[in-house]
């Protein structure tokens, strides 16, 4: 059974540009959240989805914003980049919301110059 | 607001020592708590989890406890191994007004001497 994927692996950008990173759950996974990580802020929870309905969502700006399909996959877009910015993204899934086990991706590098 | 604190942040052993890593969390009303292991610059992969009815889980050479009402989890490695050495991360999945999330902790970076 393959695990959670996500595309890009890497990824360097410029200031101001636009970036869109994807995610595939566990197959018969529908819960997919996503998580920025940084060594200044650890990691820090930016969305919840389920049954494509945004169910929560963290304290970022509105730069951040993400959706997910009926086929469960979920994406995230960050626009007008910032240096701050620079982290990595990391994408996790569940069978269910709530009290399921979570399963995460190997993360996508993202680097704002 | 939800905060997880994990002692001590970084340890060194000897091979073969068993050894216990801390996390404790303010807020008692939570799903569960999952363990995890982060290598350098990779996802994190899931070791343990324990769900809030629960007080412990075992797999192989690891068993973690769950205290809700104190609010503390151990993870208890036994006869260490360098393999073992990564980054530990505890979080607690916290029921909100809507949906939910996890919190990390800061996690415990543990090598393992050969």
């Amino acid at each position: 059974k393959a695990g959670v994927t996500q595309t890009p692996r890497y990824l360097i950008k410029t200031r101001g540009q636009q970036v869109t990173l994807s995610c595939s759950p566990i197959s018969g996974h529908r819960s997919v959240s996503w998580y920025q990580q940084t060594p200044g802020q650890g990691l820090q929870f930016l969305f919840e989805y389920f049954s494509e309905t945004q169910r929560n969502k963290g304290n970022f700006p509105g730069r951040f914003s993400g959706r997910q399909f009926s086929n469960s996959r979920s994406e995230m877009n960050v626009s007008t980049l910032e240096l701050g910015d620079s982290a990595l993204y990391l994408c996790a899934s569940s069978r269910l919301a709530g009290a399921n086990e979570q399963f995460f991706g190997p993360g996508t590098r993202l680097t704002v110059l | 607001k939800q905060e997880v604190t994990q002692i001590p942040a970084a340890l060194s052993v000897p091979e073969g020592e068993n050894l216990v890593l801390n996390c404790s969390f303010t807020d008692s009303a939570i799903y569960n708590l999952q363990w995890f292991r982060q290598d350098p610059g990779k996802g994190l992969t899931s070791l343990l989890l324990i769900q809030s009815s629960q007080r412990e889980q075992t797999s192989g050479r690891l068993n973690a406890s769950l205290d809700k009402s104190s609010g503390r989890s151990t993870l208890y490695i036994a006869a260490s191994q360098p393999g073992d050495s990564a980054t530990y991360l505890c979080a607690v999945r916290r029921r909100e007004t809507s949906g939910s999330r996890l919190t990390f902790g800061e996690g415990t970076q543990l090598t393992v001497n050969p």
